[in-house]
């Protein structure tokens, strides 16, 4: 079955300095998501993605985050200056599109296994 | 600002007994989903429902939407201590909750199984 994945499964970073995270997302899907959870927390949405461009984000998605699909495969997060409170483990997820669905149902999102990040 | 409410946080029970959790939310949702994450693991989803008093059923786990649309309920019959993790509703709301957009997730019940 085809799923999501990230790397790194973990990430140590001072604190000022600038991470990437990556994600493949699975291969027919057109919608991209990034959504955080520090740790014993809720899951919190930060960012969605659509034909190579932010379709919505959250407050938590300041000028210090940013997204890119830099080919066909993979969908980054930068955060450019990490501070503490970035630490937290990032989930990626992806969806598809099925013509004819009802407009209340909602693609289902798939997630990947998360990246755990770990400022200093 | 609209979020969703779960309840209760923590649930430990004895193989064998039954386990519900609860959702609400502060507005009407288009739909609401439910996923479950084993300690350590990444969110799974369960199951979506869209209609108005809706109820599904996956083996021994019924799932509930309420009339109003704006509560939901998760309820494991049996328990097993496979069943042991976090269990999250989650909606679309805000921006007029479209198919496509942000999940918001509630805050997720964590169970616990004592065999």
């Amino acid at each position: 079955e085809p799923e999501v994945t990230q790397t790194p499964s973990h990430q140590v970073t001072q604190m000022g300095q600038e991470v990437i995270l990556r994600c493949v997302p699975i291969s027919n899907h057109l919608y991209f998501y990034w959504y955080r959870q520090i740790l014993g927390q809720k899951v919190e949405f930060l960012v969605s993605f659509y034909n190579n461009e932010i379709s919505e984000k959250s407050e938590i998605f300041d000028d210090q985050f940013s997204v890119e699909r830099p080919d066909g495969s993979n969908f980054t997060l930068k955060i450019r200056s990490t501070k503490l409170e970035d630490s937290a483990m990032y989930f990626c997820a992806s969806s598809y599109r099925l013509r004819g669905r009802p407009v209340a149902f909602q693609e289902t999102q798939y997630f990947g296994p998360g990246t755990r990040l770990l400022v200093l | 600002g609209q979020q969703v409410m779960q309840i209760p946080q923590y649930q430990h029970v004895q193989e064998g007994e039954d386990f519900t959790t609860y959702c609400n939310s502060s507005t009407t949702l288009s739909n609401i989903q439910w996923y479950k994450q084993r300690p350590g693991g990444h969110p799974v989803f369960l199951i979506q429902l869209v209609k108005s008093g809706e109820v599904k059923k996956q083996k021994r786990l019924t799932f509930q939407f309420g009339e109003a649309k704006k509560n939901s309920s998760l309820h494991i019959t049996a328990t097993q201590t496979t069943d042991v993790g976090t269990y999250f509703c989650a909606g679309p709301l805000g921006a007029g909750g479209t198919s496509y957009g942000k999940l918001t997730f509630g805050q997720g019940t964590i169970l616990t199984v004592h065999p």
